[in-house]
């Protein structure tokens, strides 16, 4: 079974430009998450979808964080304008009631803004 | 919102040796992971255990539900097992069931 994939696995932008991140869950979970981790810290959740819609974005900065996810498959995770403290690992995770709710974590994306 | 805290900070041990690695929280809980973090960012699931006790090979874990609190054990630690040891909980009881991560452990074995 394949896990979750995520791209790009590096990205560096310099502040004020736009860059986003994309997410394909592991066949057939219907919940979908993405986490930011600072360095030296824990994942944080940003947002949370079951099949396509929303449910929780209450960590999710919306003034420049946007997040879809169309077909309640693949998710992509946009950030415009970026910060320099929008530097970190966005991880994408996914789950599924058969499987328990455990969550499945994909590599990562790490951004740099410089 | 929930609490979770994470005991000790940092750990550095001879290969062969054993540790325990602790995870406390503030409230009932409806799912707790043990993952391990590689060098390379990567999160391995460890454990799904929100009560009770699991073994893995040289892994086990056992969560007190009642207590508020899981231990993790790694015995005959190997040079491999190195990187960050994260307790991550979600206590929401519904459809919102993000997790929330303690700040982890960082293992390091010598050789």
């Amino acid at each position: 079974e394949a896990g979750v994939a995520q791209s790009p696995r590096y990205k560096i932008i310099e502040k004020r430009q736009s860059v986003a991140f994309w997410c394909n869950p592991i066949s057939g979970h219907a919940t979908l998450y993405w986490y930011q981790q600072i360095l030296g810290q824990g994942p944080k959740l940003l947002i949370q979808f079951q099949n396509n819609g929303v449910v929780d974005d209450s960590q999710l900065p919306k003034d420049r964080f946007s997040a879809e996810r169309l077909k309640g498959v693949d998710s992509t995770l946009k950030i415009q304008p970026a910060k320099l403290e929008d530097s970190a690992v966005y991880l994408c995770a996914s789950s599924s009631r058969q499987s328990g709710n455990i969550q499945y974590f994909g590599a990562g994306t790490r951004l740099s803004v410089l | 919102g929930i609490q979770v805290e994470q005991s000790p900070p940092d750990l550095i041990l001879q290969e062969g040796a054993n540790s325990t690695l602790r995870c406390n929280f503030s409230d009932s809980v409806n799912n707790l992971q043990w993952f391990h973090q590689n060098p390379w960012g990567q999160l391995i699931n460890l454990f799904y255990i929100p009560s009770g006790t699991k073994q893995n090979g040289r892994l086990s874990a056992t969560t007190v539900a009642t207590e508020r609190y899981s231990l993790l054990y790694i015995s005959s630690s190997q040079t491999t097992d190195s990187g960050v040891y994260f307790c991550a909980v979600d206590h929401s009881g519904g459809g919102a069931d993000g997790l929330t991560f303690g700040k982890g452990t960082h293992l390091i074995i010598q050789p």
